[in-house]
Parts: C-alpha cells; sequence; structure tokens
C-alpha cells in the first residue's frame, strides 16, 4: 500500500511569513493533487501536478512535484488570514488515490 | 445546483437504525467516490464506482452498501452502525476513473452514531 506522509502536521505562521509544507510518498506515481479543506467544509481543489518537475503557481501558493525524490512541496508566499485551512496532498496510486493526513495551517495577524 | 451536491448535512442516528446518504453530481462526470474522514486519519477511500459499474470495495464492512443507480447519483446505505462508524463521509466524483482521475468533492454528511 502506498504510504503518504505530510510535514508539518500542524503550522501556526505570522502573517507576510514564508513556509513550506512537504508531502512524501512511498512508491512510483506521477501525478500528485493538492486540496484544501476549510472546517466543517468539504476539499477544494487547488493544483494537479502531472509529470516530474511540474510547478504550478495560484496567488500565495506554489506546488511543485519531484517524481525521483517522491516528493511535492506546497510553499506559502508572505502568509495571510485567509490561508488558515487544513492542506492535503493526494497521491495517484493507480487503483486510487492516498491521502496524507493534512497539514493544519493557522496564520496568526 | 452546481458541482457537488450531499443530503443529508448532518445525521445522527441510532445502532439499530437504517438510513441512506445520498450524493449528486452536476458535472457531467463517471465515476463517483465514497471516502471517510476521521479525526487524525487520513481519508479512507471506501467505494469506487465508474459508469455506474462498482470498481474498487476497500474491505469496508458490509453495514456500508452502496448503491449507484445512474452515473450522476451515488448512495450509501446504512444500517447497525457501530459508534466507530462517526465520521464524516465525502462523495466525490471525477470524469472517469482511469483517465480524468481530478477528484471534486462534495460538503460531507456529518455522522454520529449513538
Amino acid at each position: 500500500e502506498l504510504k503518504v506522509e505530510q510535514n508539518p502536521l500542524f503550522l501556526s505562521m505570522q502573517e507576510g511569513k514564508n513556509y513550506t509544507i512537504y508531502c512524501n510518498y512511498s512508491t512510483t506515481s506521477d501525478r500528485l493533487y493538492w486540496y484544501r479543506q476549510d472546517p466543517g467544509k468539504s476539499l477544494e481543489s487547488l493544483f494537479v501536478l502531472l509529470s516530474n518537475g511540474a510547478v504550478k503557481q495560484e496567488g500565495r501558493l506554489m506546488a511543485s512535484l519531484d517524481t525521483k525524490a517522491r516528493l511535492s512541496t506546497l510553499h506559502i508566499t508572505a502568509a495571510v488570514h485567509d490561508l488558515s485551512a487544513t492542506y492535503f496532498c493526494a497521491v495517484d496510486g493507480g487503483n486510487q488515490f492516498y491521502f496524507g493526513t493534512g497539514t493544519s495551517l493557522t496564520v496568526i495577524p | 445546483e452546481t458541482g457537488v451536491t450531499q443530503t443529508p448535512r448532518h445525521l445522527v442516528m441510532g445502532m439499530t437504525n437504517k438510513k441512506s446518504l445520498k450524493c449528486e453530481q452536476h458535472l457531467g462526470h463517471n465515476a463517483m467516490y465514497w471516502y471517510k474522514q476521521s479525526a487524525k486519519k487520513p481519508l479512507e477511500l471506501m467505494f469506487v464506482y465508474n459508469f455506474k459499474e462498482q470498481t474498487e470495495n476497500n474491505s469496508v464492512p458490509s453495514r456500508f452498501s452502496p448503491e449507484c443507480p445512474n452515473s450522476s447519483h451515488l448512495f450509501l446505505h446504512l444500517h447497525t452502525l457501530q459508534p466507530e462508524d462517526s465520521a464524516l463521509y465525502l462523495c466525490a466524483s471525477s470524469q472517469d476513473w482511469l483517465a480524468g482521475r481530478e477528484q471534486f468533492f462534495g460538503p460531507g454528511t456529518r455522522l454520529t452514531v449513538l
């Protein structure tokens, strides 16, 4: 079974700071997805990464994929309070998606 | 309605009750999924339907019974549940199971089993 590890699990950061969330996975895959979940809400698709070296950016968030290292990163630039949420990566394991446990991000004014 | 909708949003049931969760997608997708989200655990895939055919059943107890009458609707029938089944149940859809894999999620049903 494919294992997906995210770190950190909890992140508290000040507004204006930068930080990176990491997603490591255990077996080969070249498709990875990032989702955002607000409390009591569903998962919202953020990024779809479909090849080695893929980089996608939307606003203050940038995601990248290194399939050789089995690593994806979600970089936050100049954080704002609106980014507070839980972020999940999901790896396409062929027969199903395997989700990380999520990173709970709190941005403090 | 747009996207993926789920009803009810909240459900409280006793262990002897029978209830059903409903999911409807308005995206023209052909694959639909049920996930269980418990506190401090990754999302667990329960069932996958592709073109109304069940393609995955991840060793889910038989007290959970899925039904997919057409590509737009998915049900999860519940009976004799246990308290540990309390969780957020999420429905998702994608274009299809093989090619268009990006999944779009519904708002979830928060289930509490007493």
